[in-house]
């Protein structure tokens, strides 16, 4: 089992809907959790970054994570076809190793 | 203030030559990380270093690659005698310390023919 799951998509929305982004994770040790985007051919790009459960917004997006259940999520409002990238999500327990799902392919349609 | 570095962007090699993939951490960064990519794959940390020191080189191959972060000047990830498996992007990642957010470099594409 990987330590981090992530459904790779790919994700088709309409433009202007609610985006849910999530992964889950088995070790219990994690206690930050990243977002990041990464367009095509491009490098990953800090989104998010929450420490511990609870939620986290900015502007459109909101981080949200639940620790008794090793689930976290990313929501995008008003979805925009310049949202459209592959969305990876990183869990780290605070040593300096990110463990990485495989990322999910997002493509707003316009 | 300049991200995070890397060059070259591409890189081609045959088989059996050797691939230098340079990164320039973040100013004020002296903690740097890399990462492998492959398609449809998520990132696989490879090394951890700061100047001068590797702290963590679990998730590199034994055999053929090497990691080093003078004191001066980029780090560099080596590869010798590349094979077609080594084909990949490669992220450099950098961090003020350990327990900081990791900002990413746009990474070097190696193909191997």
């Amino acid at each position: 089992q990987k330590e981090v799951e992530q459904d790779p998509g790919p994700l088709s929305v309409p433009e202007g809907a609610i985006v849910s982004l999530n992964c889950t994770y088995s070790n219990s040790a994690f206690q930050y959790f990243m977002w990041y985007r990464q367009y095509s051919r491009k490098g990953p790009e800090l989104l998010m970054y929450t420490y511990s459960s609870g939620n986290k917004e900015d502007g459109r997006f909101t981080a949200q994570v639940d620790k008794s259940s090793k689930y976290i999520s990313l929501f995008i409002r008003d979805s925009q076809p310049s949202d459209s990238a592959t969305y990876l999500c990183a869990c780290f327990s605070g040593t300096y190793k990110y463990i990485f799902g495989t990322g999910t392919r997002l493509k707003v349609l316009a | 203030n300049a991200g995070v570095m890397q060059n070259p962007r591409h890189l081609v090699r045959r088989r059996g030559q050797e691939a230098r993939l340079r990164c320039s951490p973040m100013k004020g960064h002296s903690h740097v990380y890399w990462y492998r990519q492959l398609p449809e794959e998520g990132l696989k940390f490879m090394v951890y270093l700061q100047k001068e020191n590797i702290i963590d080189e679990s998730g590199m191959p034994k055999e053929r690659f090497s990691a080093e972060f003078p004191k001066e000047g980029p780090s560099i990830l080596r590869i010798q005698q590349v094979v077609r498996g080594d084909s990949a992007a490669y992220f450099c990642a950098s961090s003020p310390g350990t327990k900081e957010t990791q900002y990413f470099g746009p990474g070097t594409r190696l193909l191997v023919l």
